[in-house]
């Protein structure tokens, strides 16, 4: 069963300064990765995600993510937070091979607060 | 932009009583899901669902949960018999082609 672990339960980060939110996941032949945010009292948005082709992926508001398939990780990275980054960051996996509709495993989530 | 809703956005009930919780995926979407996070815990899956029938459950779906698509376009989330423990956030999902699920922003799961 795929897993992922996200070290991080806290990170506090002054505003402008850059970000990086860790995220390992089990190994496995083929995976799809996500990153999700949740803003408090709301609902998981799609942040960004990794099914295939260009290791490194993108979002429309300055964050990237790299997939590393030798270290098994696919951190989240920003080099400037803004005030308004402040919320929770979810990790997640699925594996494309076992069917059943792609079920999602998460990560823990880390807390990213960004101070003034 | 399409999304997926859920209703109600809180619902507080006794334990043992029956609820529903109620989703509508994203019109085109084939697949759906239902998800809880237990306040302070991770995002745990439960179910999945394809085709009219559930294509994946966890050990978590006992026989007290139940899932329907009632017509096409709700999808629905049933507890036969509430318990304390089943207080949580109950996030649908739906997919288009089983690689990203899109999430509704919850229903809050109060049991007493």
């Amino acid at each position: 069963a795929q897993s992922v672990t996200q070290l991080d339960s806290q990170v506090p980060v002054f505003e402008e300064a850059p970000v990086e939110l860790r995220c390992n996941y089990s190994s496995s032949v083929s995976v799809y990765l996500f990153w999700y945010v949740q803003y408090p009292n709301q609902g998981l948005q799609l942040l960004l995600k990794y099914l295939s082709g260009s290791t490194l992926v993108k979002s429309i508001n300055g964050f990237e993510a790299e997939f590393n398939k030798s270290q098994t990780s696919f951190h989240l990275r920003k080099p400037s937070v803004h005030i308004s980054d402040t919320a929770e960051y979810f990790c997640a996996v699925s594996d494309p091979l076992t069917g059943g509709g792609n079920k999602l495993t998460f990560g823990t989530g880390t807390q990213l607060k960004v101070e003034l | 932009e399409p999304e997926v809703t859920q209703t109600p956005s809180h619902q507080v009930t006794q334990m043992g009583q029956e609820v529903i919780l109620r989703c509508v995926p994203i019109s085109n979407h084939l697949y759906f899901y239902w998800y809880r996070q237990i306040l302070g815990q991770k995002v745990e899956f439960l179910v999945s669902f394809y085709n009219n029938e559930i294509s994946e459950k966890s050990e978590i779906f006992d026989d007290q949960f139940s899932v329907e698509r009632p017509d096409g376009s709700n999808f629905t989330l049933k507890i036969r018999s509430t318990k304390l423990e089943d207080s949580a956030m109950y996030f649908c999902a739906s997919s288009e082609t089983e690689r990203t699920q899109y999430f509704g922003p919850g229903t809050r799961l109060t049991v007493l």
